[in-house]
């Protein structure tokens, strides 16, 4: 079975640019999570969508936007790029129940110059 | 709200001793707790998990056990390996889904 898998890879993208970060979960899980890991720090909670609704969002601006589609897979969507935004941006899915553990995707570096 | 400290890095032990990763936590409720692991150009990994006080998690000589008298889930191995070299990040479940994680710590083992 496929794991988490998330594209691009690698972006490079200017100041006030708009970026979108797209993720495909394992098959069967219906819950999608963003996080934004800055390198040397642990990640940061963005989103978490559920069954195709927003289940929880994290301390950041409204920049940042998500959404998950009928087949599960999410896009993370950020307006007006910051320098501070250059980071690692990870996808993880999970079934969604609580306690239940989050298998991670290898994650889209996004570099804003 | 909710948090999770973990002990700075790095950590530089030689192979075949014995390996402690301090991680505490704060948290209204009853969290799940966490260790990840995150290889050289890998991506996070889950190295163990425990979802109530006194459960222990384990996975590859890996312990770790959930002790809410002292709000910790401090990761312990018995004789690390070169191939253990790794960030190691806590994390917490909070009642609102989303995973809280720790600074992580970076593992360096030498031969």
């Amino acid at each position: 079975d496929a794991g988490v898998t998330q594209s691009p890879t690698h972006l490079i993208k200017t100041r006030g640019q708009h970026v979108t970060l797209r993720c495909s979960p394992i098959s069967g899980h219906k819950s999608v999570s963003w996080y934004q890991q800055v390198l040397g720090q642990g990640p940061q909670f963005i989103f978490q969508y559920y069954e195709k609704e927003e289940r929880g969002r994290g301390n950041f601006p409204d920049r940042f936007s998500a959404r998950q589609f009928p087949n599960y897979s999410s896009e993370l969507n950020v307006n007006a790029l910051l320098l501070g935004d250059s980071a690692l941006y990870l996808c993880a899915s999970s079934s969604g129940g609580r306690g239940n553990e989050q298998f991670f995707g290898p994650g889209t570096r996004l570099t804003v110059l | 709200g909710d948090s999770v400290t973990q002990m700075e890095g790095p950590v530089t032990l030689s192979e075949e001793a014995f390996l402690t990763i301090n991680c505490t936590y704060t948290a209204t409720g009853y969290p799940s707790l966490f260790w990840y692991v995150q290889y050289p150009g890998e991506g996070l990994q889950l190295l163990l998990k425990a979802t109530k006080a006194d459960d222990k998690g384990s996975n590859k000589g890996f312990e770790a056990t959930y002790r809410k008298e002292t709000t910790s889930f401090h990761l312990e191995k018995g004789s690390v390996q070169v191939s253990d070299s790794a960030v190691y990040f806590c994390a917490l479940g909070d009642s609102n889904y989303q995973l809280i994680w720790g600074a992580g710590t970076k593992l360096i083992i030498k031969p």
